[in-house]
């Protein structure tokens, strides 16, 4: 069955930078993008952007142009969301999505809680 | 940006109750829309999606419906592991997602 695993909280200071991971398992992973998508404490959804694990071709959510990134590695099937300059209101729980055959995302990580704090 | 904005914000049902949830958008996104429930400390599950396609094991009591602009999610009869919030989410354009909507036990 379709898995994505999600590396564990992180703590920053204002300024610093994070990198999140994203293994995945029981699908080929080049084979469908994998978006990411973040959720501040008691508020909705925020979709950052994409990668194509395939070629690595990214598109990023015009707020986030500039200061995130986001890459993979096709040999561990992994996929990486790095945010820079990180502000105290970047603490929220990020998680990846695998985009299903229709644009939806019918495969989550179990979210990954990032707290900016000095 | 397509805004995607939900109604109400929360949706106080008895169980046993069907619940009707609104989600209108700011442009037509034709039939690109899912519907997520996410409940405390856990990821967002797909419940439906191309407007009213249901995603695997999701039970029939869940339905979407609409296209264009406005678009419904109905429970038919709410049970206990349905209170939770609810997410619509267009993906005609670059992803947007509304504001959610709380169900919760009246």
């Amino acid at each position: 069955q379709v898995q994505l695993v999600q590396s564990g909280a992180e703590v920053k200071k204002p300024g610093a930078s994070v990198k999140v991971s994203c293994k995945a398992s029981g699908y080929t992973f080049t084979g469908y993008y994998m978006h990411w998508v973040r959720q501040a404490p008691g508020q909705g959804l925020e979709w950052m952007g994409w990668i194509n694990p395939n070629s690595g071709g990214t598109n990023y959510a015009q707020k986030f142009q500039g200061w995130v990134t986001m890459t993979r590695d096709t040999s561990i099937s992994t996929a990486y969301m790095e945010l820079s300059r990180l502000r105290s209101d970047d603490t929220a729980v990020y998680y990846c999505a695998r985009e299903g055959d229709y644009g939806d995302y019918n495969n989550w990580g179990q979210g990954t809680l990032v707290t900016v704090s000095s | 940006e397509i805004v995607m904005t939900q109604s109400p914000a929360t949706l106080s049902v008895s169980p046993g109750e069907r619940a009707t949830l609104s989600c209108r958008a700011s442009q037509s996104v034709s039939s690109n829309l899912a519907w997520y429930q996410q409940k405390p400390g856990q990821a967002p599950r797909l419940l439906i999606y191309g407007a009213s396609t249901r995603a695997t094991g999701i039970p029939a009591r869940f339905s979407g419906s609409g296209s264009g602009t406005e678009f419904t999610l109905t429970i038919s009869s709410l049970q206990s592991e349905d209170f939770a919030v609810y997410y619509c989410q267009q993906y005609n354009n670059w992803p947007t997602f509304g504001q959610g909507t709380k169900v919760e036990i009246k």
